[in-house]
């Protein structure tokens, strides 16, 4: 089953505007990833933020983490076609080996 | 820079007959993954290998489908017999020892049962 559901499931933008997504899981968790998709292919890895950690950057990704709300969003800013993907949240659930759990997914369409 | 290598990339079969997938990791990497993902949702763990050793398959059809790691590099993931509900990604991660944190994935798999 999966953890988490993200908000909202589409979103579609003009290029240059900000883009901001949600996810909210229900287990405790050691850490949060974010991972980016493009049509048909595989998962790349964008983000990890650690529980102990409430925001982190990277380039023009931002992730904040709310662990008290059990939620987390990830603010894409100056959005570029090229962001055109679907993003995906995923908690490790408080295990230590690896397994992740992934939330449903937002697809983002930037229009040039 | 290093890859994980899935394939075949599109496999199209018929229900009932048995279908094989191959994945390459990242050389060096002790953790395996395979991920089964319907359309429109996110990746959903069907096994992992530590090594040769299975970790987790609690996910897994074991009626119908088999994971192996033989050598502990390479892994194959089979179905058998195929069914029409097993239309979906079949995606192949792996993470370098001591760092499971971050999964490094594949291109996938799409198949399709008719």
């Amino acid at each position: 089953s999966q953890q988490g559901e993200e908000d909202p499931q589409a979103l579609s933008i003009q290029e240059g505007e900000n883009a901001t997504m949600n996810c909210s899981y229900k287990t405790s968790i050691n850490n949060l990833q974010w991972y980016r998709q493009n049509s048909g292919r595989g998962l790349v890895h964008l983000i990890l933020i650690r529980s102990n950690e409430r925001e982190k950057h990277s380039g023009r990704l931002r992730v904040t983490l709310d662990t008290s709300k059990k939620s987390s969003s990830l603010l894409i800013t100056a959005s570029r076609a090229a962001d055109t993907a679907s993003y995906f949240c995923a908690t490790d659930a408080g295990n230590q080996g690896g397994k992740l759990i992934f939330g449903q997914g937002t697809e983002l369409s930037v229009k040039p | 820079e290093a890859e994980v290598a899935q394939s075949p990339r599109y496999k199209i079969t018929e229900k009932s007959q048995a279908v094989a997938f191959w994945c390459d990791p990242i050389s060096g990497h002790a953790t395996l993954y395979w991920y089964r993902q319907i359309l429109g949702q996110g990746p959903e763990l069907l096994v992992q290998f530590q090594d040769e050793s299975v970790v987790d398959d609690s996910q897994l059809p074991k009626d119908r489908f088999s994971a192996e790691r033989l050598k502990g590099v390479d892994s194959t993931l089979k179905i058998q017999p195929a069914e029409l509900g097993d239309s979906a990604m079949y995606l192949c991660a792996s993470s370098p020892p001591g760092l499971v944190d971050t999964q490094y994935f594949g291109p996938g798999t799409r198949l399709t049962v008719l």
